[in-house]
């Protein structure tokens, strides 16, 4: 009965390879987020999407790129992975009219 | 430049003190004000602060936002080794922008 679920919880790869991060909600949201946690523990936002549409999408390199096939769903792909892409990936959901945001476990990637 | 600023940046105390948790922020027209406590995990809600001056209660927890002055306040009251974690503030408007965390040790 998990509602925001993220899969890998961790991801250790190399340098230069693609991988991709998937996030499923059962909370019946319209609106899906992916935030960034450095090593300083701070949370910053990447991408939004609303019913699918995406409608924030913070200054990140263009390698990454989230894909939404559903409202329930909300993936991050990211290509040519770097030594900074190393950090904590949080995928959230929430309604847009109280825009009251439940995290998923996080994941947490190690590039090496 | 940093719209949501956390204080102190972490904290140490004994079981049984109490702590006061600063958010300050310089965003002047917003929704609500959160508070989140994350441990190993995911953050987890604590409060969601919308009107100056009236306080949220939740057991040891307590907070309150001060919308003149730009700033809330987390209080935890007879601390607890459980309550350790990063306390994070995030300000809502058209997103949600998060402070720093304030890193909370609570040592028996």
């Amino acid at each position: 009965d998990t509602a925001v679920s993220q899969t890998p919880k961790y991801l250790v790869t190399q340098m230069g390879n693609d991988k991709s991060i998937k996030c499923e909600q059962n909370l019946g949201h319209d609106t899906m987020y992916w935030y960034k946690q450095d090593s300083k523990k701070f949370l910053k936002i990447m991408f939004s999407y609303n019913n699918k549409e995406l409608i924030i999408n913070e200054t990140v390199p263009n390698r990454f790129s989230p894909k939404s096939p559903d409202k329930a769903h909300l993936n991050l792909h990211i290509n040519s992975l770097e030594l900074g892409d190393s950090a904590v990936y949080f995928c959230a959901s929430s309604h847009q009219r109280t825009n009251l945001k439940y995290f998923g476990p996080g994941t947490r990637l190690l590039v090496l | 430049e940093d719209k949501v600023v956390q204080s102190p940046l972490s904290l140490v105390v004994h079981e049984g003190d109490t702590v006061t948790l600063n958010c300050s922020y310089e965003v002047t027209n917003f929704r609500s004000l959160l508070w989140y406590k994350q441990e190993k995990k995911a953050p987890t809600f604590l409060f969601m602060l919308t009107s100056s001056g009236i306080e949220k209660k939740s057991g040891r927890l307590s907070s309150i936002l001060d919308k003149k002055e730009l700033f809330s306040i987390l209080n935890i009251t007879a601390t607890q080794t459980g309550d350790s974690a990063v306390y994070l503030c995030a300000i809502m408007d058209s997103k949600l922008t998060f402070g720093k965390g304030i890193t909370l040790s609570v040592r028996p």
